[in-house]
Parts: C-alpha cells; sequence; structure tokens
C-alpha cells in the first residue's frame, strides 16, 4: 500500500469548514484513499473513501486531485464532537485481503468553541 | 443493527499468563480483523480471518493467534504475555461483496499487563 503523509495537527474553530490534507504521491491506479477517524479510545470510524472523482456523504466530503497524488477531506460545518484523529489511507482495491489497512499517525484536529 | 462488539472491555493480566479476546461481526459480515494499537506503534494490523481461515498476517511473533469459528465470531489469543502487550485491541469486519468494502470497527479490549 502506498505510503500517506499528513500534518500532525490542526485547529479549527466550531462551525467552520475542516479541511484535512493529505498527501499520498506513490498512489497507484488501483488503490483507494479512504478516511477513518478515532476518538479517544473508541474504535476507528468510517469516514468517506474514493478512487478517483470526488465523494460526498453525510459526514464530510473527499476532494482528490486530478493527479491522485493528494487528497483533502472537508467536514463543512465542524463541531467540538469531531475533535479526534484522522487517518488517510491508501488500500489497494482487491487482491487476497479485504481486512488489512496501513494507518500512519494521523491528523489531531481539535475543534474550538 | 448491531454493531462490532468485543468482549471484555477491559482486561488485567500478569506476566506469563494467556488471554483470550472475544469479536462478534456485524451480522452477515465474513471478514474479522484484529488489530494491536499502542502509544508508541500506533495502529498495526495483526491478522484477518475470512470462511474460518486465515488470509493475512501481520508482523508479530507466534504468542498471538487467532481463529474464527462457522458463524463469523472470532477469537485471538496471546500466550506468554509480556508487558510490552499491554494495548487496544481492536476487531474490524467487513462484508467482503467489493473490493472497495469498508471496515467497521468495535470498540475495543483494553489489556494490560503487569
Amino acid at each position: 500500500d502506498a505510503k500517506t503523509t499528513q500534518p500532525t495537527s490542526m485547529d479549527c474553530a466550531e462551525g467552520r469548514a475542516a479541511n484535512l490534507p493529505c498527501n499520498h504521491s506513490t498512489i497507484s491506479g488501483n488503490e483507494y484513499v479512504y478516511w477513518y477517524r478515532q476518538i479517544h479510545s473508541q474504535g476507528p470510524q468510517y469516514i468517506i473513501h474514493g478512487l478517483k472523482n470526488n465523494e460526498t456523504n453525510e459526514m464530510a466530503s473527499l476532494i482528490i486531485t486530478e493527479d491522485r497524488k493528494s487528497s483533502t477531506l472537508i467536514l463543512p460545518h465542524a463541531t467540538l464532537r469531531d475533535t479526534a484523529v484522522y487517518y488517510c489511507i491508501v488500500r489497494l482495491a482487491g487482491g487476497t485481503s479485504y481486512g488489512k489497512l496501513t494507518f500512519g499517525q494521523g491528523t489531531i484536529l481539535t475543534v474550538h468553541p | 443493527k448491531a454493531g462490532v462488539t468485543q468482549t471484555p472491555r477491559y482486561l488485567i493480566k500478569t506476566r506469563g499468563q494467556q488471554v483470550t479476546l472475544s469479536c462478534s461481526p456485524i451480522s452477515g459480515h465474513r471478514s474479522v480483523s484484529w488489530y494491536q494499537q499502542t502509544p508508541g506503534q500506533g495502529l498495526q494490523f495483526l491478522f484477518e480471518y475470512f470462511s474460518e481461515t486465515q488470509r493475512n498476517k501481520g508482523n508479530f511473533p507466534g504468542r498471538f493467534s487467532g481463529r474464527q469459528f462457522s458463524n463469523s465470531r472470532s477469537e485471538m489469543n496471546v500466550s506468554t504475555l509480556e508487558l510490552g502487550d499491554s494495548a487496544l485491541y481492536l476487531c474490524a469486519s467487513s462484508l467482503v461483496t467489493s473490493p472497495n468494502e469498508k471496515l467497521f470497527f468495535g470498540s475495543g479490549t483494553q489489556l494490560s499487563v503487569l
């Protein structure tokens, strides 16, 4: 799986959009970009994933650059409950292992009142 | 629909003992994966089971083992516990019907080795 690079920490004001960047310059054509988050001492929570196109769901939007070397997770209206560690993961589509994710150190997002 | 259930939530053991952790996946999910999380190493993949067979294994010693039952429930076992095995152990399940299937995680078992 390709390596990802994320900022160690970010701050955001409550109610504002939080934009979390991720660099995955060695991503290959059949690798997806996944985002998970983890609130202290809980299991990681799935947020969103995409291959080439931008994606949006009820939690967030994922913007993937045209060359796929980087992406941005957008939380449109951050709340205090969005304070968590956010992991950007590149995952091979298919193969023989569906259950393996390679987690990096992630970005600690702190949402301030 | 119930989520991934892990038991027990907390566990305290002493060095040299062994421990068994349990994971019940979401109903219908056939793949179960296990992860270890420590402050120093972060989240690391242990192994994955599908249809009672181990499909993939991370870089952990043989003291770490697992199994999956016919109802997809899974257990992991750690023998001869060491202080460094203190960690949050997480289980994840997925449907395994498409290549971009997402994983759902349980809340984990917090193991403390004294």
